[in-house]
Parts: C-alpha cells; sequence; structure tokens
C-alpha cells in the first residue's frame, strides 16, 4: 500500500469543526483513500472512503487535493465521542475486500468540552 | 444490522498455556481478518482466510494458527503464551468485493491478558 503521513495528534473543542489532514504524495490512481476511525478500546470503524471527488456521509465529509497527493477529513462538529485515533489508508481498487487492511499511525484526536 | 461477533471479550490466561478466540463474521461476508493490537500500538494484521482457505500471512508467530470453518466463524489458536502476548485481538470481516471501501467490518475485541 502506499504510504500516508498524518500527525501523531490534533486537538480540538468541541461542538467546533476538525479537520485532519493525510498527505499521500506517491497515490497511484487506482487507489482509493479510506478513513477508519479506532475509539477507546474498540475496533477500528469506517469513516468515509473516495477516489478524487468530495465526498459526505452522515459521520463526515472528505475533501480531495485536485492533484490527490493530500487529502483532508473533516468532522463538522465535534464531539467529545469523536475522540479516537484515525487512521488514512490508501487502498487499490482491486485489493479493497482482498486483502487486510494495514494501519500506520494515525492521529490521535482529543475533543476538549 | 448484525455485526461482527468476537468472543470471548476477555481472556486471562497464565504461560504457557494455551488460548482460542473465536469470530463470527457478517452474514454473507466471506473474508475474515485477525489483528493483533498491543499497548498503545496500532493493530497489526496477523491472518486472513478466503472461503475457509488461508488467504494472507502476517506477522504472526509459529505458535498460532488460525481456521476459517465451514458457517464460516474463525478461530485463532494461541499456543505456549507469553506475556508478550497480551493484546486486544480484533476480528474483521469483508465481502471480497473491489472497492468497497466501507466493507471492512471489525469486531470489539478480546482482550487477552497472560499472567
Amino acid at each position: 500500500d502506499a504510504k500516508t503521513t498524518q500527525p501523531n495528534s490534533m486537538e480540538s473543542n468541541e461542538e467546533e469543526p476538525v479537520h485532519l489532514p493525510c498527505n499521500h504524495s506517491t497515490i497511484s490512481g487506482t487507489d482509493y483513500i479510506h478513513w477508519y476511525r479506532q475509539l477507546p478500546s474498540q475496533g477500528p470503524e469506517y469513516v468515509i472512503h473516495g477516489l478524487t471527488s468530495n465526498v459526505n456521509n452522515r459521520m463526515a465529509s472528505l475533501a480531495i487535493a485536485e492533484d490527490r497527493k493530500s487529502s483532508t477529513l473533516i468532522l463538522h462538529r465535534a464531539t467529545l465521542r469523536d475522540a479516537a485515533v484515525y487512521y488514512c489508508i490508501l487502498r487499490d481498487y482491486w485489493d479493497t475486500g482482498r486483502r487486510a487492511l494495514t494501519f500506520g499511525s494515525g492521529t490521535r484526536l482529543q475533543v476538549q468540552p | 444490522a448484525a455485526g461482527v461477533i468476537q468472543s470471548p471479550r476477555h481472556l486471562i490466561k497464565e504461560k504457557r498455556e494455551t488460548a482460542t478466540l473465536k469470530c463470527y463474521p457478517i452474514p454473507r461476508h466471506d473474508t475474515v481478518y485477525w489483528y493483533q493490537q498491543g499497548p498503545g500500538q496500532d493493530p497489526q494484521f496477523l491472518i486472513s482466510f478466503y472461503e475457509k482457505m488461508q488467504s494472507d500471512k502476517g506477522s504472526i508467530p509459529d505458535r498460532f494458527s488460525a481456521q476459517q470453518f465451514s458457517d464460516y466463524h474463525s478461530e485463532l489458536n494461541m499456543s505456549s503464551l507469553e506475556l508478550g502476548d497480551s493484546a486486544l485481538y480484533f476480528c474483521a470481516s469483508s465481502l471480497r468485493s473491489p472497492g468497497q471501501g466501507h466493507g471492512y467490518t471489525f469486531g470489539s475485541g478480546t482482550r487477552l491478558t497472560v499472567v
């Protein structure tokens, strides 16, 4: 899997937006950008994924740079429950569902009340 | 919706004992993955199964083995346990379809403590 780079940690205040960056300068044309998060003492959970266009779902938004070398996960209003480690993972289209996810070092998000 | 079920949730074993962890994937998911997460570490892939056959192998110690049964549930068998095996063990399942970014569903994990 192509390498991604994320900040080790970030802090946010409750009710404020959070922008979690991810750099992936070696992304290939068939790599999807996936975001998973892991709440304390729980298994990772899917957040969002995209290829080229920005994506929105009930949990978050994914903004993808035009050159696809970086992306940003946006939590529109952080809650205490959003405190977790967020992982940005690149997966080739044909590998998804066929090979295991590889977790690198994600971003630990702390949310202050 | 049904999720990935893991049992037991907690397990305490002594050194040199054996342990068996169980995983029940989401119905119709055909691939199961096992991960190990030590304290303060990121999840590390151990092994996966597709249609009851070993699919990929990660950093699984030789003391560990796993299999997937006809009902698609999987078991991770760990022998000669060491203190360093204390960790959270996650199971995930997916449907072997390309492009399914949301297709990996993880269980809540089994916390193994070796004393």
